[in-house]
């Protein structure tokens, strides 16, 4: 039961080209959406949440974009930078859930130099 | 920057033996969570506590498994007899809000290895 699929495992961006990690979602009643990045030996860090009654969300280098028609959201991260190598999750959760979060299996992105 | 501490970062243990993985979240924080990522796998959530109670838990979280706050600091997550199934990456999170942006706070992570 994949409610949140990331179908990328993994995406290879030049230094200072734009990244685009995309994550596509089942359950309509999703209320807020995450994206987590994670290093090797550290856990999940926020990075950024969209709400489902918007459809974009920017802070510096990152942007979200929802789109719930489609059932579909996208990070972008310009300009991509090596310190972005890292695996990202994407995650959901519905307002009533107390802490539940549906995450994707992940993808790891590689900014090359 | 406050975060969230984990102890043992590794444990290995034969099947049937009890672990206790710990985990000390950030300080004024009031929500804690377990989760878990078998390797290959995508996080999975165990279950949220608060005001002392599991506030929900997954489906994997059954009688195998308990939580507790022992102290003012310490959140511990007990399996009572490990399975093989078990191996994997445990990871506790705190919260000092639940709701609306629900941002969790990850640790490092416990990684166990069930032989």
């Amino acid at each position: 039961d994949q409610q949140v699929k990331q179908n990328s495992p993994s995406l290879s961006v030049q230094e200072g080209r734009i990244s685009i990690l995309n994550c596509d979602y089942t359950n309509s009643m999703f209320d807020y959406f995450l994206w987590y990045k994670k290093y090797p030996a550290e856990g999940p860090t926020f990075l950024i949440s969209i709400s489902s009654i918007k459809d974009k969300n920017e802070d510096g280098r990152f942007t979200v974009f929802l789109n719930k028609s489609a059932k579909h959201l996208s990070l972008h991260i310009v300009p991509s930078q090596p310190g972005d190598s890292a695996v990202y999750f994407c995650a959901a959760f519905s307002r009533g859930s107390q802490g539940n979060l549906i995450f994707g299996k992940g993808t790891k992105l590689s900014v090359k130099p | 920057e406050p975060e969230v501490t984990q102890t043992p970062s590794h444990q290995v243990t034969q099947m049937g033996q009890e672990v206790i993985l710990r985990c000390v979240p950030i300080s004024n924080h009031l929500y804690f969570y377990w989760y878990r990522q078998i390797l290959g796998q995508k996080v999975e959530f165990l279950v949220s506590f608060y005001n002392n109670e599991i506030s929900e838990k997954s489906e994997i979280f059954d009688d195998q498994f308990s939580v507790e706050r022992p102290d003012g600091s310490n959140f511990t997550l007990k399996i009572r007899s490990t399975k093989l199934e078990d191996s994997a990456m445990y990871f506790c999170a705190s919260s000092d809000i639940q709701g609306m942006a629900n941002v969790l706070t990850f640790g490092a992570g416990s990684r166990l290895t069930v032989l």
